[in-house]
């Protein structure tokens, strides 16, 4: 199956609470990026974590990676009604530059 | 920096027309890549290309898809003859490559309908 495999598809939260969405994959990995897709629109690069990182922050925006489990999450706090967009996992493999993309979870944040 | 320019912004089109989907990477980005979004399918990788040269194209659908690269700043990826099941979003995203990362910078898509 697809590598880069979000969870959950959708999710629908009230202003200012937290979001947390979830990436599994499949095999060994250089980084792990996560992306950002408004309605209509192009992907957004959010935040890049490196296989030797365990957990980076970006302003509200907070990804945690477990290698061994071949899993990350992305967790927004205090969220925004702006939050509303999908939200893409993407892995590159240990050789190349292509990245392969996940399904994608979409946040409804309810105002 | 404009980022990625892509053209035209939406294509319609008829079953069995040639389709040409434009792409102007941003300036010193030596990555390019096409991808393919629909509902059903998700984000695809077609093609992408490592210093104007095609490295990988194993997603590149059938025949009826073709893409170059003649030069470091412009991109085409070509559908002829196109059919009902081309349509979707095209997205063309550069990126800079190298050890400390490649995160992508994506057009604003192409739409593409064909009826």
């Amino acid at each position: 199956s697809q590598q880069g495999e979000e969870d959950p598809q959708a999710l629908s939260i009230q202003e200012g609470e937290n979001a947390t969405m979830n990436c599994s994959y499949k095999t060994s990995i250089n980084n792990l990026q996560w992306y950002r897709q408004n309605s209509g629109r192009g992907l957004v690069h959010l935040i890049l974590i490196r296989s030797n990182e365990r957990e980076k922050h970006s302003g509200r925006l907070r990804v945690t990676l477990d290698t061994s489990k071949k899993s990350s999450s992305l967790l927004i706090t205090a969220s925004r009604a702006a939050d509303t967009a999908s939200y893409f996992c993407a892995t590159d493999g240990t050789s190349g530059s292509r990245l392969t993309f996940g399904e994608g979870t979409q946040l409804t944040v309810n105002p | 920096d404009a980022g990625v320019i892509q053209s035209p912004r939406h294509e319609v089109t008829e079953m069995g027309q040639e389709v040409t989907l434009r792409c102007k990477p941003i300036s010193g980005h030596n990555s390019l890549f096409w991808y393919r979004q629909t509902m059903m399918r998700g984000l695809e990788l077609l093609i992408y290309f490592n210093n104007n040269v095609p490295i990988d194209d194993s997603g590149m659908p059938e025949d009826r898809f073709s893409a170059k690269m003649p030069n470091a700043s412009f991109s085409t990826l070509k559908i002829q003859p196109s059919e009902p099941r081309d349509s979707a979003v095209y997205f063309c995203a550069s990126s800079l490559s190298g050890t400390g990362g490649n995160e992508q910078f994506f057009g604003p898509g192409t739409r593409l309908t064909v009826l």
